[in-house]
């Protein structure tokens, strides 16, 4: 069935990296969303990216949607402590138009 | 203001009891869903429903059940629980217009450990 698959699962960065996380479909995407859960919290909304070659900034975050529109990244320029959490990508499912959830990329970020 | 609160935050159950997630949103969004989040398995979908009186089985939902009698309340019941259910539950909805282009308000989750 169609995969959505998120690199890395885990990183660690120190305060004032970057950091960049990727998210690749097996099948073509008409959108795709990012999603932030802080430790402990629920998953909160952040972007949508729906054109071929899309970019959107959010302050220090910038997020990319691919031409063929099977992958997606996030990057985060000079991470801070705030940053840390889980973040998922998700598209919708081409059978079922459900949203397909990538396993996720847990940041750490040292003071 | 509007949201999605589930109840309880916690519950801890034994194996074979049935069990209820409840969850209440007041944004009168048509579509509700339930997920289940596991280490190295992100968010996973177990029910979700369209409308009042509309549910539809997800990606796991052997052994969970839901009811939409109304747009807020789409209660999530585990029949006869199972350790391997243990995990942390998210309720989430969204407005209902286009289904998969539009993002999902997500409750603060029901963790649920089943001994």
């Amino acid at each position: 069935g169609q995969q959505v698959m998120q690199i890395p699962q885990y990183q660690h960065v120190q305060e004032g990296e970057d950091f960049t996380t990727y998210c690749n479909s097996s099948t073509t995407l008409s959108n795709i969303q990012w999603y932030k859960q802080r430790p402990g919290g629920h998953p909160v909304f952040l972007i949508q990216l729906v054109k071929s070659g899309e970019v959107k900034k959010q302050k220090r975050l910038t997020f990319q949607f691919g031409e063929a529109k099977k992958n997606s990244s996030l990057h985060i320029t000079a991470t801070q402590t705030t940053d840390v959490g889980t973040y998922f990508c998700a598209g919708p499912g081409s059978n079922t138009g459900k949203l397909i959830f990538g396993q996720g990329t847990t940041l750490q970020v040292k003071p | 203001d509007a949201e999605i609160t589930q109840s309880p935050r916690h519950k801890i159950t034994e194996t074979g009891r049935q069990v209820t997630l409840a969850c209440h949103q007041t944004w009168n969004h048509n579509n509700m869903f339930w997920y289940r989040q596991d280490l190295g398995h992100g968010l996973r979908l177990i029910h979700y429903s369209y409308g009042v009186h509309d549910t539809n089985k997800g990606e796991v939902s052997d052994g969970y059940s839901v009811s939409r009698s109304n747009t807020e309340d789409p209660p999530l019941t585990l029949e006869s629980a199972a350790s391997s259910q243990t995990s942390v539950y998210f309720c989430a909805s969204s407005e209902g217009r286009g289904f998969a282009n539009e993002k999902l308000f997500f409750g603060s989750g029901t963790q649920l450990s089943v001994l």
